[in-house]
């Protein structure tokens, strides 16, 4: 089974709009963090925001934040204002079993290319 | 801003042949990592290591690969007899704590073999 789902393999969006990436997860831990990762054509992997199984608020980070929904399984990535940079594949990962069991082994997703119009 | 790095950015190789991806991870670190991302696929996970051992390692992590600290600063993969389909980006990362935060990656090496 996947542990992580991103069911949206492409997704447009208007220059200076919202969009909504979305990310659902499978764990019987409870704890376990998401993370969210950008790579753009040049194919670095970047750090975009984390959220951890406890944290009582969602995560953000300035435009990204964190549409966390335990109940539902889902990690939702929202941008806010879009910019014609922030078109790139977008990863959504999970970690399981913070603290005792885990090493820190991320598991993705198949990610979502993001593509912003002007 | 500390980031890790990788050297080369681009590996070209003869099948059969022995590899050597090298990576300096942050320096305040303790738990370092290779993941591996095949052409137009997701990222998998390779190896995590702690303390100079290896912690945890996939599938995918069989007896060709190896990693090691050879000092304070340098993490490296080693491929011994690449296949073709060892083709792939291969991403180091690096995070300072076990359970919780950032894991930062550096900006890979492209391994093609040939």
């Amino acid at each position: 089974a996947q542990k992580i789902t991103q069911t949206q393999p492409g997704m447009f969006v208007q220059e200076k709009e919202a969009v909504t990436l979305d990310c659902t997860y499978d764990t019987s831990d409870p704890s376990y963090g998401l993370f969210w990762y950008k790579q753009p054509s040049s194919g670095e992997m970047i750090f975009l925001i984390y959220q951890g199984s406890y944290d009582q608020q969602n995560a953000t980070e300035g435009r990204y934040s964190l549409n966390f929904q335990k109940a539902r399984k889902s990690a939702n990535l929202v941008i806010s204002a879009s910019q014609l940079g922030d078109s790139a594949m977008y990863f959504c990962a999970m970690r399981e079993g913070i603290g005792g069991t885990s090493y820190g082994k991320l598991t993705f997703g198949q990610g979502t290319i993001l593509t912003v119009h002007p | 801003e500390p980031e890790v790095t990788q050297t080369p950015s681009h590996q070209v190789t003869q099948m059969g042949q022995e590899v050597i991806l090298r990576c300096v991870p942050i320096s305040n670190h303790l738990y370092f990592y290779w993941y591996r991302q095949i052409l137009g696929q997701k990222v998998e996970f390779l190896v995590s290591f702690y303390n100079n051992e290896i912690s945890e390692k996939s599938e995918i992590f069989d007896d060709q690969f190896s990693v090691e600290r050879p000092d304070g600063s340098n993490f490296t993969l080693k491929i011994r007899s690449t296949k073709l389909e060892d083709s792939a980006m291969y991403f180091c990362a690096s995070s300072r704590r076990q359970g919780s935060g950032e894991q930062y990656f550096g900006p890979g090496t492209r391994l093609t073999v040939t």
